[in-house]
């Protein structure tokens, strides 16, 4: 299993560039999140989907988009890039919170290994 | 509003001693914690995590500790390794509603681990 995986790597844009960003996820999770990390602020909330067809705003939604398809996949848009969307981005999912076996399965969440997203 | 935090951006801990590592929490209607471990350029990984029906969850090295009425938790590394320099992110879930399906993060604590 690759776990969860984030397409591209790495990014620059300018300002006024839209780009997507792509999560998937191979572990029939139904829950996805996207989040962002800046120096000194831990990780906040961007988007979330708790299923397919699904999405809701986390802490920090405003210039963003998501769209959730297909269950393994969660798509982070960008319609025009500004400097301060400049960040590193994560995506993680987790399991549905109907799943037996306690709270350790429902609430751990699965990261993928990033997107570091420069906007000139 | 800060409502998951780690007071200390930085920890130099010496190998061999006693890592702890702190976090602080405001919503008393969290009622499950977790820590991650991240390395440069990697995801967050979970590492361990504690119910709020307990006040201590251990595996191998590492134990949480649970003061619910402190509204406060730490991680203990014992004994530290080389390997476990990283950044240590807590975080907080709450069965509210009809789910659980948020994470709040702290803001981090980088560990170095001085041979």
């Amino acid at each position: 299993n690759a776990g969860v995986t984030q397409t591209p790597k790495f990014r620059v844009l300018k300002t006024g560039q839209s780009m997507t960003l792509l999560c998937a996820q191979d572990m029939n999770h139904e829950y996805m999140y996207w989040y962002r990390q800046d120096p000194g602020m831990g990780l906040r909330l961007i988007h979330y989907s708790v299923g397919e067809g699904t999405t809701a705003k986390g802490e920090v939604p405003d210039g963003y988009n998501v769209s959730r398809l297909k269950k393994q996949n969660f798509l982070l848009g960008l319609e025009s890039a500004a400097p301060s969307q400049t960040s590193v981005y994560f995506c993680a999912s987790s399991y549905s919170k109907g799943l037996a076996g306690g709270r350790k399965n429902t609430d751990t969440q699965y990261f993928g290994p990033g997107t570091r997203l420069t906007v000139l | 509003d800060q409502q998951v935090k780690q007071n200390s951006p930085s920890l130099s801990v010496q190998e061999g001693r006693i890592s702890i590592l702190n976090c602080d929490y405001t919503n008393s209607m969290f009622d499950y914690f977790l820590w991650y471990k991240k390395y440069p350029a990697e995801g967050p990984t979970f590492l361990i995590s504690i119910s709020s029906i307990k006040d201590k969850n251990e595996d191998g090295r590492f134990t949480v500790f649970l003061n619910k009425s402190a509204k406060h938790l730490s991680l203990h590394i014992v004994p530290s390794q080389p390997g476990d320099s990283a950044v240590y992110f807590c975080a907080a879930s709450a069965w509210v509603n009809f789910g659980n399906e948020k994470l709040t993060f702290g803001t981090g604590t980088r560990l170095t681990i001085i041979p």
